[in-house]
């Protein structure tokens, strides 16, 4: 089945613990992109890849790194999470349009 | 600033009826519209699409209409479903249909109410 899997579903954590959230994708896409979706605010895309090794920052990418090292693969890092970073957050891939952008079904992040 | 605008939070409608979601956008770069359904504890998924080149999209149940001088979208679903009850996105590109710099609003919860 094509999928983007994204993990964990939930996690908490204290400010300054350095967390990963993976994002793996099974269709060979060469594009890969982060949101986080906040009440109010919509989607906003952090960073994006569009392909090994090269990666974009996006809207929001102020306390984000990412890492392309392998094409199936888009880690989304925060190395010193503060809680304005508490939200929901969605891994996507897509062969080349927005019409096959296929989403993850998202991280709950909560920092205390 | 808000390049994409969704200025209803919420729509609640009856079983059968029309839904009429609306989006404005600020941006004349952007070429390629899109709208997004997402449900509780599911990742959006692409419903529906159109070009600057067009006024009007048709898929089943759902049109996009496309007004370029107002710089105005919609999205209508006739008859309306319960199924249809989640968030709906309106997003942007100037890119024709790229994946890349999309620019989403902030979503429009309807309820579609039997």
């Amino acid at each position: 089945e094509a999928q983007v899997t994204q993990n964990p579903r939930y996690l908490i954590t204290v400010t300054g613990k350095k967390l990963t959230v993976t994002c793996s994708q099974n269709m060979n896409h060469e594009y890969m992109s982060w949101y986080r979706q906040d009440p109010g605010l919509g989607l906003r895309q952090i960073y994006y890849s569009m392909n090994v090794e090269v990666t974009d920052k996006g809207d929001v990418p102020e306390g984000y790194k990412v890492s392309r090292k392998e094409k199936r693969n888009f880690p989304l890092i925060l190395e010193s999470p503060s809680p304005n970073q508490t939200s929901l957050y969605f891994c996507a891939s897509s062969p080349g349009t927005a019409e096959k952008l296929f989403f993850g079904s998202g991280t709950q992040l909560s920092v205390l | 600033d808000q390049q994409v605008k969704q200025n209803s939070p919420s729509l609640s409608v009856q079983e059968g009826r029309i839904s009429i979601l609306n989006c404005d956008y600020t941006n004349s770069m952007f070429d390629y519209f899109l709208w997004y359904k997402k449900y509780p504890a599911e990742g959006p998924t692409f419903l529906i699409s159109i070009s600057s080149i067009k006024d009007k999209n048709e898929d089943g149940r759902f049109t996009v209409f496309l007004n370029k001088s107002a710089k105005h979208l919609s999205l209508h679903i006739v008859p309306s479903q319960p199924g249809d009850s989640a968030v709906y996105f309106c997003a942007a590109s100037p890119q024709g249909g790229s994946q890349g710099n999309l620019i989403f609003g902030k979503g429009t919860k309807l309820s579609v109410k039997p």
